[in-house]
């Protein structure tokens, strides 16, 4: 199986850009959840999405969004970029399988976003 | 709040020794799972422990949880110098989404 795959992996913009991000998960996975890590703050939940549907959501403010296709493909955007915004953005998916409880994450290798 | 946490320290240790990291969370969880990064790529799932068992084995990976203390320890024996990375452990509180609180990560550095 192909695994989690995000695009682009590098890219940079200006202050006030907005961007997108790409996310396809591993084949039949339904869930597909979005994490902004930074040297400062590690790792933070930003959303989720099940079949199109936005489940859960962090602390973010709503300059950061997303959403989910019916094939699970999944982008998130972030509108009026700020410097505080360079991170690498990691999506992970999940076969969600278990009965509702939380089970292992696959995540894919990030993309990583330079504001300037 | 912040669930997840690590010790916050930096290991650094022989090929063939035993590394282990330590990770404390705050509120009730359903399960805990470490995970491995490597330079800044994208996160590896190791091993998962529900919040019912107390040790697991996977590999040369060792989890032990300790729900009453709310912490958990990570355990690698026989380290390689392709263990060099950064661990981190990630909480599940709730039912029904896979929302996860990370710690602040181990950077583990295998000296060939």
């Amino acid at each position: 199986k192909a695994g989690v795959t995000q695009t682009p992996r590098y890219l940079i913009k200006t202050r006030g850009q907005q961007v997108t991000l790409s996310c396809s998960p591993i084949s039949g996975h339904r869930s597909v959840s979005w994490y902004q890590q930074t040297p400062g703050q590690g790792l933070q939940f930003l959303f989720e999405y099940f079949s199109e549907t936005q489940r859960n959501k962090g602390n973010f403010p709503g300059r950061f969004s997303g959403r989910q296709f019916s094939n699970s493909r999944s982008e998130m955007n972030v509108s009026t970029l700020e410097l505080g915004d360079s991170a690498l953005y990691l999506c992970a998916s999940s076969s969600d399988q278990t009965g509702g409880l939380t089970g292992e994450l696959f995540f894919g290798e990030g993309s990583r976003l330079t504001v300037l | 709040s912040q669930q997840g946490e690590e010790d916050p320290q930096a290991l650094s240790i022989q090929e063939g020794e035993n590394a282990t990291m330590n990770c404390s969370y705050k509120t009730s969880i359903n399960n805990l799972q470490w995970y491995r990064q490597n330079s800044g790529r994208g996160l590896v799932h190791l091993i998962l422990i529900r919040s019912n068992e107390r040790e697991k084995h996977s590999g040369r990976l060792r989890v032990t949880l300790d729900t009453s203390k709310k912490s958990s320890s990570l355990l690698i024996t026989a380290s390689r110098a392709a263990d060099t990375a950064s661990y981190f452990c990630a909480t599940a509180a709730d039912y029904g989404n896979n929302r996860l609180a990370f710690g602040k990560g181990n950077q583990v550095v295998v000296i060939p």
